[in-house]
């Protein structure tokens, strides 16, 4: 079974602090994804990477950046976090001849 | 870029009973088509997903629809179950990389 764990459940931190979210897959996948999820809005994608050092914008990549240095971990960082990133995070991988993503059970974050 | 919207939002049933949930999405290159269930405190699990060179397909109680040429897919659950309370989304792949999702759909299963 493809595992996609996400580094933290849940987390709170202050406005202006740096915040890390890190995905981690073990199935060998090409591509990983990060989206956020608010409520009536589904999910938006943030940002993904093709590959290893690979990194393209999504949707809403204002306030992010990403980095992967390892096929298998994708980080998400917050740079300067501020309350409207408050959100569920969630990471997703899949391989790039299939086009099915497997998603990790989310991080809630507080931006307080 | 795709745009997908998806309804009801919310949708209650009896138990036993079926549920219908409905997408369209708006970009002709798409050609992959998931649905994913997510329950309370998890991350969105597959459940279903068709492609655009196929027309209906069925796995047990769950079945998904898609109309290319009216770009609407919907998912449809029979005999309805308590278990199958959770949010539901729809999605759209147009083959780059990236999966457009509908707000979702919360079904409750009355017992």
């Amino acid at each position: 079974d493809v595992k996609v764990t996400q580094s933290s459940r849940y987390l709170v931190k202050r406005t202006g602090e740096k915040v890390f979210l890190e995905c981690v897959q073990d199935m060998d996948h090409e591509n990983m994804f990060w989206y956020r999820q608010d409520p009536g809005l589904g999910l938006r994608l943030i940002y993904f990477s093709y590959d290893v050092k690979m990194k393209e914008k999504g949707d809403i990549p204002e306030g992010y950046s990403v980095s992967r240095e390892k096929k298998e971990r994708f980080s998400l960082i917050l740079e300067s976090a501020s309350t409207n990133q408050t959100s569920m995070y969630l990471c997703a991988s899949r391989t790039t001849s299939i086009q099915t993503q497997y998603f990790g059970p989310g991080t809630r974050l507080l931006v307080l | 870029g795709e745009n997908v919207e998806q309804h009801p939002s919310t949708l209650s049933v009896q138990e036993g009973d079926s549920a219908v949930i409905k997408c369209t999405y708006s970009d002709s290159a798409s050609n992959y088509f998931p649905w994913y269930k997510q329950e309370l405190g998890k991350g969105p699990q597959l459940i279903i997903d068709i492609r655009s060179n196929v027309g209906e397909k069925k796995d047990q109680r769950i079945a998904v629809t898609l109309n290319k040429t009216a770009k609407h897919f919907s998912l449809h659950i029979t005999e309805t179950q308590p278990e199958d309370s959770a949010v539901y989304f729809c999605a759209a792949d147009s083959n780059d990389y990236k999966l457009s999702f509908g707000a979702g759909t919360t079904v409750t299963v009355r017992a």
